[in-house]
């Protein structure tokens, strides 16, 4: 059983669409973290959330903390070709020092 | 500065045959993880070096897995007789810190900041 269950798997979509990814789980999170990965590349840390119903901006990312600490969104607004990749999602849960992580949305952004 | 590196970048090996991955860390980070990804799989974590602590080895899957940090830099993480089921991207990455850090909010764990990967391949 995955800990963390991201949806969409898989999102095709074209430039200026807005989309929203999933990150759920039955467990309770101290943290939670989402990258995005580059065919080729190791994942790259875009944003960590903290603290429960919190949300963060970053330019046309908008990410959210689930009010009860066990899932998180990201929305994505206008995409362009360069917000390709795979998005991850990766929570630190109580007593453990390490990240669990979800399988990825993998999103492609079409001109 | 230089980021995390690895090498080799592929590996194609036979089954039954012992491989090493080496990676080297950002100077100066004293934690460095090792995970690994499968096709269609998330990153499953195998191992993680704090400073001078032992190592947590709670994700390592099988006993041929082993891994080793020397002089607190490089790191090399040793595959015994291989099999096909080993076949996947090897990620490394290195923080700061490691581990839960609390500073007067919810623990987090500090940025870590991965490599480019090993892809290993068992025939």
């Amino acid at each position: 059983t995955q800990l963390l269950e991201q949806s969409p798997q898989f999102l095709s979509i074209q430039e200026g669409e807005n989309l929203t990814v999933y990150c759920n789980s039955s467990s309770v999170f101290s943290s939670l973290q989402w990258y995005r990965q580059e065919p080729g590349e190791g994942p790259v840390l875009l944003v960590t959330v903290v603290t429960g119903g919190e949300v963060k901006k970053l330019k046309r990312l908008t990410f959210q903390f689930g009010d009860a600490r066990k899932d998180s969104s990201l929305h994505i607004t206008a995409a362009q070709p360069g917000d390709t990749g795979l998005y991850l999602c990766a929570g630190l849960r109580k007593g453990y020092s390490t990240l669990t992580f979800g399988k990825g949305t993998m999103l492609l952004v079409s001109p | 500065g230089a980021g995390v590196s690895q090498s080799p970048s592929n590996k194609v090996t036979e089954k039954g045959k012992d491989v090493e991955l080496r990676c080297d860390p950002i100077s100066g980070h004293t934690a460095l993880y090792w995970y690994r990804q499968s096709l269609g799989q998330g990153l499953e974590f195998l191992i993680y070096f704090q400073g001078n602590s032992a190592p947590d080895k709670s994700g390592l899957p099988s006993d041929r897995f082993s891994a080793e940090r020397t002089g607190g830099s490089v790191s090399t993480l040793t595959i015994q007789r291989t099999q096909q089921e080993d076949s996947a991207v090897y990620l490394c990455a290195s923080s700061i810190v490691g581990g839960r850090v609390t500073s007067g909010r919810a623990p987090y764990t500090d940025t870590q900041y991965f490599g480019p990967g090993t892809r290993l391949t068992v025939l």
